[in-house]
């Protein structure tokens, strides 16, 4: 069964660092997200993508946030400038309605 | 905008024994509906999904049951087993496709 894909598992970076989150969606579905979840809280919408455009995003996707499918299989989330709190499993999801997680990239930011 | 709540944050069942898990949400106009299973260090798994224009859904050991008038969701697990603990939320779309809100999540804990 066709599943979502992401890399790294683990990412440690310094505060101030950039860092990019890969995810490879499974390859029949036309909307991509990204959502994040702080340890022991919900999981929190943060972009969708559609048409090779974003669609929507919440307000915690400012301009250190950037998404991209450079290709046409992988979808990537940029954070330009990491802070403390950026820190959480940031998950991607694909679908055509409903939506199927990956199984998420730990970022840790020190 | 749309708040999703969850009237427990953990339920403890005995295998074999049925989970009901609960779920409010706020607008209205919501019209998709999803549970997920989170098991720990893991992503949401879909379980299972409703529209709004059906009121309940069965899938293998699952059902899902939706009553508009008071906007509230519900998640039965028949004959819950120990491969069910983890904790599960209920996800809601509205008028799009474009961003899933969640709720907060209740741990299931099954006891032998």
């Amino acid at each position: 069964e066709p599943e979502v894909t992401q890399t790294p598992s683990h990412q440690v970076t310094q505060m101030g660092q950039e860092v990019i989150l890969r995810c490879v969606p499974i390859s029949n579905h036309l909307y991509f997200y990204w959502y994040r979840q702080i340890l022991g809280q919900k999981v929190e919408f943060l972009v969708s993508f559609y048409n090779n455009e974003i669609s929507e995003k919440s307000e915690i996707f400012d301009d250190q946030f950037s998404v991209e499918r450079p290709d046409g299989s992988n979808f990537t989330l940029k954070i330009r400038s990491t802070k403390l709190e950026d820190s959480a499993m940031y998950f991607c999801a694909s679908g055509n309605y409903e939506q199927y997680f990956g199984p998420g990239t730990r970022l840790t930011v020190t | 905008g749309e708040s999703v709540g969850l009237h427990l944050p953990t339920l403890s069942v005995q295998e074999g024994d049925n989970s009901i898990i609960n779920c409010a949400y706020s607008n209205s106009a919501s019209d998709y509906f999803i549970w997920y299973k989170q098991e720990s260090g893991k992503g949401p798994q879909f379980i299972i999904d409703i529209r709004s224009n059906m009121d309940k859904r069965q899938g293998q050991r699952v059902t899902v049951l939706l009553n508009k008038t008071v906007k509230h969701l519900s998640l039965q697990i028949a004959a819950t087993q120990p491969g069910d603990s983890a904790v599960y939320f209920c996800a809601v779309y509205t008028g799009t496709a474009s961003k899933l809100t969640f709720g907060t999540g209740t741990r299931l804990q099954v006891t032998l």
